[in-house]
């Protein structure tokens, strides 16, 4: 079965920085693209990054380029999203989200970053 | 990188249909075939419903349809039941491999 498990979240405060981790299992992780999509405390989903298969294409939504950088290791099939300069509506659950055919199959239950003084 | 519009709620009584449109642009909605939509309950991570448009992944009731027309897509819900009681959002491929979300809608069985 396709699992992915997202760890990493906690409380940081604005300015910080944190590391997120989503580790896969049940299939092969690096023919796969994965997306990081986030969900403020009582609102909508929006998509925050996406990596290709190897790791050398990336793109991001326009509100955290140039903040957070989104990676891949493949041996240890695990997604990674290092979040810098962090601020207070960066607060929100983060899912990672495997992708096929640019669209979001599985996901998983989600990491909460909490960004406060 | 505009949110895709929705209504922000429907209802319906059991046994009804519901159909919630999620309108975008000719950038987003209007130039992509891979329109999706996912339901979720609260406190639950997003369940994949429709993709491509108009396709159910296996063991989504046919309930569910998906449609397009233009800048806008649809999801009609037909036979409404209890358990689909939940938030609803689409999600477009939106070019240069970024994507968008509706703002999501809340579906109330009445």
């Amino acid at each position: 079965d396709v699992q992915l498990v997202e760890s990493g979240g906690g409380l940081v405060q604005p300015g910080g920085s944190l590391r997120l981790s989503c580790a896969a299992s049940g299939f092969a992780f690096n023919t796969y693209w994965l997306h990081w999509v986030r969900q403020a405390p009582g609102k909508g989903l929006v998509w925050v990054s996406r990596i290709n298969g190897d790791g050398t294409s990336t793109t991001y939504a326009d509100s955290v380029k140039g903040r957070f950088t989104i990676s891949r290791d493949n041996a240890k099939n695990t997604l990674y999203l290092q979040m810098n300069s962090l601020r207070a509506e960066d607060t929100a659950v983060y899912y990672c989200a495997r992708d096929k055919y640019y669209t979001s199959d599985y996901w998983g239950l989600g990491t909460l970053v909490t960004v406060s003084s | 990188q505009s949110a895709l519009t929705q209504p922000p709620s429907v209802s319906g009584s059991p046994g009804q249909s519901v159909t919630i449109s999620c309108t975008g642009t000719s950038s987003d909605v209007g130039a992509s075939d891979y329109v999706s939509w996912y339901q979720q309950h609260p406190g639950k991570a997003p369940k994949l419903m429709i993709y491509d448009v108009t396709k159910r992944p296996s063991g989504v009731p046919d309930r569910f349809s998906g449609s397009k027309s233009g800048n806008t897509a649809s999801l009609t819900i037909s036979g409404l039941q209890a358990e689909d009681e939940a938030d609803y959002y689409c999600y477009s491929y939106a070019g240069s491999y970024t994507w968008v979300f509706g703002g999501g809608t809340k579906l109330t069985v009445l």
